[in-house]
Formats: C-alpha cells, structure tokens, sequence
C-alpha cells in the first residue's frame, strides 16, 4: 500500500494564486520529499525536508512537516503557468533504505 | 553534461519476450533504483541497489530481473513472466541511500501486446 496519500488528486488555479497541496502518511520517518512530474517525463526533485524540521522555503516553494500528524503541505506561491505538473510525496521510512511515493497531485494552472 | 539517460524512450514487444530497458549514469552515484509507473499512479519500486554487484527487490519484483555490473549501468529485464508489463519505467540515482534527493531519467513507455 502506499506510504504517502496526497490530498487534492487534482487541482485547477489561476495564474498567480496559491497553490497548496497535501501529503499523510502511516509510519514514522526520515525524512519526506517533494518531486515534480511533468506529463511523460522523468519526476525532478524540489525539496527535501528531515523529521526534525518543521518548516522549509525554495523559492516560491515552501513545505511544512507535522510529525505529530504525519502529514506536510507544499505550497506554492504566485504560481505559474509553467507549474502545471503532478506533484508527489516521497517519504524514507527510519531503518529503510528506500523512498515510498505516494499516487500524486495533478496541479493546474491556467492562464 | 551529468545526468542519467534511459533507452529507448519508445519501445514495442510482443508478448512472450524479454525485453531489456537501458538505465546509465554518469553522475558517480552509488545507488540506483528502477520505479513503475502506471496511468495515473505513483511510483511503486521494482528493485535498487546501494552498490556495484548488489540489489534488492522494491514491492514488485516479480516477473523483473536486474544487474549491476558496473555503477554506472543498471539495466533491467522485464520477462515474459511479468502478467501486466505494459508501463512507464523509470530510473533513478542517488548518491547513497534514500537519506538523498533521487535523480531521474526520462523514462521509457514499454508496450506489450
């Protein structure tokens, strides 16, 4: 089963607003990832947060960690055209050696 | 140029045959990974491996087979065996374990009919 469930599956904004989408998972962690997938390519990493970190900024990005209640946000800020994308969450479980996706956001934004 | 480079993007075969997906690197990572993708789904891991001449099997492993004789090559065999092969496949890097961000190739669509 998946680790990581992302929460909308899809997305539509405009240009220039926010975007905020969101990752729960079942077990604790190492450490969460947020990749990027445009449509048939391969997924680019955008950020990587730690389990003792609570907040974290790239950019127009920045993502949250609550491991209270195993879940992150990814937002983002002022959002492009250029965003359109699936987003996924990528957690490393602590003795793994391994990264969990979960099954992604399709994100949006129209001009 | 570094990066990791998959081949062929496009690839066509009857079912009942091997076919093998190129993975390579030049990015001198240690580990890599090679991921399926199906229509509107995430990622589900197929096998990786942390080191040259050893790998381990991801949650689908069965009807795959991979080697890792060199660390820039990771190429991966998909068999008859494989009831549903019909996916995007994906491979990745990273320098060590996944304490590391994952580098990705492009992919390549197999289609099996």
């Amino acid at each position: 089963s998946q680790q990581g469930e992302e929460d909308p599956q899809a997305l539509s904004i405009q240009e220039g607003e926010n975007a905020t989408m969101n990752c729960s998972y079942k077990t604790s962690i190492n450490n969460l990832q947020w990749y990027r997938q445009n449509s048939g390519r391969g997924l680019v990493h955008l950020i990587l947060i730690r389990s003792n970190e609570r907040e974290k900024h790239s950019g127009r990005l920045r993502v949250t960690l609550d491991t209270s209640k195993k879940s992150s946000s990814l937002l983002i800020t002022a959002s492009r055209a250029a965003d359109t994308a699936s987003y996924f969450c990528a957690t490393k479980e602590g003795g793994g050696n391994k990264l969990t996706f979960g099954t992604g956001t399709q994100l949006k934004v129209e001009l | 140029d570094g990066g990791i480079t998959q081949s062929p993007k496009y690839l066509f075969r009857k079912e009942g045959q091997n076919v093998t997906l190129s993975c390579e690197q030049n990015l001198n990572h240690d580990a890599m990974y090679w991921y399926r993708q199906d229509p509107g789904q995430g990622l589900r891991l197929i096998y990786y491996s942390q080191i040259v001449n050893d790998f381990q099997k991801g949650d689908i492993a069965e009807g795959y087979s991979v080697s890792r004789e060199k660390k820039e090559s990771f190429p991966l065999t998909v068999t008859s065996a494989q009831k549903n092969p019909t996916a995007f496949y994906l491979c990745a890097s990273s320098i060590r374990t996944s304490e590391y961000e994952q580098y990705f190739g492009p992919g390549t669509r197999l289609t099996v009919t």
